[in-house]
């Protein structure tokens, strides 16, 4: 059972370049989310899908889009990388939204140039 | 839309000793607490959580309280021990199809 896998682990990208964080849970879970992680910040929520067909905007979406691409996958793309978006970035699942466990993938460690 | 505060930000404690961690949220309607610890390096998980009927939940070494009427809830881990290291944060939300807001973090040393 894997759970949350995302990837890539790693990415270093220059200022202006596109690249989409995949994720995918073997779950069977309604809800999935993006977070990115600061020094300092916490997790702070990017966007959101709360079943599949929805998506929906957290604190953070400035810069990012989203595709629910079915129950199992959740992309995040960056369309023109910036600097301010050098952070590690955590997809996450759950039964449903704001009940219940959040299950986190490893994280993807982006730098932005 | 929620806030959550969470003090202190770095906690050192002695191997042995009680630490205890709270946190402040501004919406009156959450009704579920969750705990997550995050080791060095890996991905949060959850170590506990706390509904809104219920004063207090404990698991062996870790015990979260809520008090509802003053909108704070703390988590205690007694008898800390070195793997107890690592970021602790709390979290709420008013419930169903609302989303979760994090606290901003505690790093939690615990000295030899």
């Amino acid at each position: 059972n894997a759970g949350v896998t995302q990837t890539p682990k790693f990415q270093v990208l220059k200022t202006g370049q596109s690249m989409t964080l995949q994720c995918a849970q073997d779950m069977n879970h309604n809800s999935m989310y993006w977070y990115r992680q600061d020094p300092g910040m916490g997790l702070r929520l990017i966007y959101y899908s709360a079943s599949e067909g929805t998506t929906d905007k957290g604190e953070v979406p400035n810069g990012y889009n989203v595709s629910r691409l079915n129950k199992r996958e959740f992309s995040l793309r960056l369309e023109s990388a910036a600097p301010s978006q050098t952070s590690v970035y955590f997809c996450a699942s759950s039964v449903e939204t704001g009940s219940g466990e959040l299950f986190f993938g490893e994280g993807s460690r982006l730098t932005v140039l | 839309g929620e806030n959550v505060e969470q003090h202190p930000s770095t906690l050192s404690v002695q191997e042995g000793d009680s630490a205890v961690i709270k946190c402040t949220y501004s919406d009156s309607a959450s009704n579920y607490f969750p705990w997550y610890k995050q080791e060095l390096g890996k991905r949060p998980q959850l170590i506990i959580d706390i509904r809104s009927n219920v004063g207090e939940k404990k698991d062996q070494r870790i015990a979260v309280t809520l008090n509802k009427t003053a909108k704070h809830f703390s988590l205690h881990i007694t008898e800390t021990q070195p793997e107890d290291s690592a970021v602790y944060f709390c979290a709420s939300t008013p419930g169903t199809a609302s989303k979760l807001t994090f606290g901003t973090g505690t790093r939690l040393q615990v000295t030899l």
